[in-house]
């Protein structure tokens, strides 16, 4: 599972709240990310991170903040929740130099209420 | 930006008979194509990837095959069985550690 764990792994949370989920890897990942899963449309990248303070948006960055201050954690932060944030988050590393795959960690069921 | 198609968006298939799931992409610069198998409440795993230099590659009763001509790459599994059933993603990435797009899956059932 290369080491990658969420956190909280449910959440609900009322409409205009913020929300910080986790990602926590424990084998020095450079790059990161964040994806949401919703159906029918697959995961869809949100953020990513390529080191520490180094990050970019994604394909549905409009209302999340990211922030990596250490390798091994990687926060995605929800400002203002909203119905249509509720979602499953996955996380994703990416392993060592001239390795493409990404993994993924077990996933954060979000529901806004 | 990239796009990615696949299809169907769900297959039955009866034990033992083979499964293909077909994926388009729209940028010729793309150059690695993972696929991923995602079971109910689990986490999208890893199953066989391709890169742009290979036109097939084999891993047991899965393959994949890769044709950037028409740029459309392929899932073939054989000699399913029940524990094959599962959502399968194919995603396409242009560059190192960015960005992957997704296919929106396919819903793979096989009846015993």
């Amino acid at each position: 599972d290369a080491g990658i764990t969420q956190s909280p792994r449910h959440k609900v949370t009322e409409t205009g709240t913020p929300v910080t989920l986790r990602c926590h890897q424990t084998e020095n990942h450079r790059y990161m990310y964040w994806y949401r899963q919703d159906p029918g449309h697959g995961l869809r990248l949100i953020h990513y991170s390529y080191g520490v303070k180094d990050t970019d948006k994604g394909e549905v960055s409009d209302g999340y903040s990211v922030s990596r201050s250490k390798t091994e954690d990687f926060l995605l932060t929800l400002e203002s929740a909203t119905s249509s944030q509720t979602s499953v988050y996955f996380c994703a590393i990416s392993l060592g130099t001239g390795a493409y795959e990404q993994y993924f960690g077990p996933g954060t069921r979000l529901t806004v209420t | 930006g990239e796009n990615v198609e696949q299809h169907p968006s769900t297959l039955s298939v009866q034990e033992g008979d083979s499964a293909v799931i077909k994926c388009t992409y729209s940028d010729s610069a793309s150059n690695y194509f993972p696929w991923y198998k995602q079971e109910l409440g689990k986490r999208p795993q890893l199953i066989i990837d391709i890169r742009s230099n290979v036109g097939e590659k084999k891993d047991q009763r899965i393959a994949v095959t890769l044709n950037k001509t028409a740029k459309h790459f392929s899932l073939h599994i054989t000699e399913t069985q029940p524990e094959d059933s599962a959502v399968y993603f194919c995603a396409a990435s242009i560059s190192y550690g960015q960005n992957f797009v997704f296919g929106p899956g396919t819903r793979l059932s096989v009846l015993p």
